[in-house]
């Protein structure tokens, strides 16, 4: 499985947005780049995915590179609810959607 | 309100004893997964199932054991062959078909064990 790399740690103050990044050189064709958010003593939770074209929901937006070996997931104004552990993960096309390979994530600690 | 249930949220168990954690969901999905949490670590996949009356092994499937009979529900067992059994247990699900635009899936609030 193509693999990520994310900053250990990141720190924001509330209300400014926060740039997260997420480096995979190794990805294939059929990678798509999904985000989930995990809170303390929680489940993790969906944030957003994307494959090639920046994507944007009401949680966040996703900005992709152009030759896709690294993708930036944007909070646009952080809340002291988006406190939480962020992971970025690749899941190939075709592969179950719970499927997912989690690394250690990115702690965003959000200051008031 | 569909979800995806997870019981109980904390459990203790005597060493050497077999413990069985309850998974339920009512979004129709046809996926389910198993995962372990250990504290200050990613979550590592333990069994999966893509359909009732199948499933496969994850990445550390020794020391436990699943079944599904129903659509619904996907009972994770931790045996007293697990030798470090102490951690955070979390289910999930997802729509699961071939041509399906790729999605999410959803977790439930998970089960903390302990071995006491």
């Amino acid at each position: 499985d193509a693999k990520t790399t994310q900053p250990n740690s990141m720190e924001s103050n509330e209300e400014e947005p926060v740039h997260l990044p997420c480096n995979h050189s190794t990805i294939s064709g059929t990678d798509y780049i999904h985000w989930y958010r995990q809170l303390p003593s929680q489940g993790p939770e969906y944030v957003i995915h994307g494959l090639t074209s920046n994507v944007n929901n009401r949680m966040a937006s996703l900005a992709i590179a152009e030759d896709r070996k690294s993708s930036t997931l944007i909070l646009h104004r952080a809340t002291l609810r988006d406190a939480a552990v962020y992971y970025c993960i690749l899941l190939a096309g075709g592969t179950s959607y719970g499927k997912l390979t989690f690394g250690q994530g990115t702690i965003l600690t959000v200051h008031p | 309100d569909g979800g995806i249930t997870q019981s109980p949220k904390y459990l203790f168990r005597k060493e050497g004893q077999n413990v069985t954690l309850s998974c339920e969901q009512n979004l129709n999905h046809d996926a389910m997964y198993w995962y372990r949490q250990d504290p200050g670590q990613g979550l590592r996949l333990i069994y999966y199932s893509q359909i009732v009356n199948d499933f496969q092994k994850g990445d550390i499937a020794e020391g436990y054991s699943v079944s599904r009979e129903k659509k619904e529900s996907f009972p994770l067992t931790v045996t007293s062959a697990q030798k470090n059994p102490t951690a955070f247990y979390l289910c999930a699900s997802s729509i699961d078909r071939v041509g399906q635009v790729s999605t999410e899936a959803f977790f439930g609030q998970g089960t903390r064990l302990t071995v006491v």
